[in-house]
């Protein structure tokens, strides 16, 4: 069975502050992961993708098949960074796509 | 485009009663499904459906019905609620039907959500 696991439910930074959101995946097959946003009273939208490899709103996230690990990063956070954040990862099942319990990141200006 | 709609924005039940609620796309996308989202449980999947007239159990699936009969809605149906399933529940949309990107195919496109309370 699939399951993606964030450890912190908050995570509290300073303006300014480097960003480390952690996700830990364990699937036995080859994962497509994803980051997640929900901005506060907005819908849930989709960050960044691993296979794009891509920087989104300066985040980044590197897939470590080594540490089965997913982390979503920042080098300075931004007061607009505050939301919830999802990892979630995509079976070779199409739409069975597993999401973690998330993380609330809160930016103290 | 809407995108992806849900109705309704919010509702209360009774123990007991039934009710459907409503998602519909208009991206032609294929697959839909449909989670819910409870405090310190993130989002679950309840059921999904890859295509008009095929569906499937997600991780809860107890309590919920769905059907596909096109392309473009989704509904789920309480046929008994209870208190356990007061929660906020998203519907999602992917995968075009025709697309130039491969990894255009899995991002999700989800709807405002329902709020849901069950007495």
């Amino acid at each position: 069975a699939q399951r993606v696991t964030q450890p912190e439910k908050l995570l509290s930074v300073f303006k300014g502050a480097p960003v480390e959101l952690k996700c830990n995946y364990s699937y036995s097959g080859s994962p497509e992961l994803f980051w997640y946003v929900q901005y506060s009273r907005q819908r849930l939208q989709l960050l960044l993708r691993h296979i794009s490899r891509e920087s989104i709103k300066g985040f980044t996230a590197d897939l470590n098949k080594g540490e089965t690990s997913f982390h979503l990063k920042k080098p300075f956070a931004q007061e607009e960074d505050s939301a919830m954040y999802y990892c979630a990862l995509r079976s070779g099942g199409y739409q069975k796509v597993t999401f973690g319990t998330g993380t609330k990141l809160q930016v103290i200006p | 485009n809407a995108g992806v709609t849900q109705t309704p924005k919010f509702q209360v039940l009774k123990t007991g009663q039934s009710m459907t609620l409503q998602c519909a796309q208009d991206m032609n996308h294929e697959y839909m499904s449909w989670y819910r989202q409870d405090p310190g449980m993130g989002l679950r999947l309840i059921h999904y459906s890859v295509g008009a007239g095929i569906t499937d159990q997600g991780e809860v699936p107890n309590g919920y019905n769905v059907s596909r009969s096109t392309t473009e809605d989704f509904p789920l149906r309480l046929l008994s609620a209870a208190p356990s399933q007061t929660s906020v529940y998203f519907c999602a949309s992917s995968k075009p039907r025709t697309s130039g990107l491969q990894s255009s195919y899995n991002e999700q496109f989800f709807g405002p959500g329902t709020r849901l309370t069950v007495l």
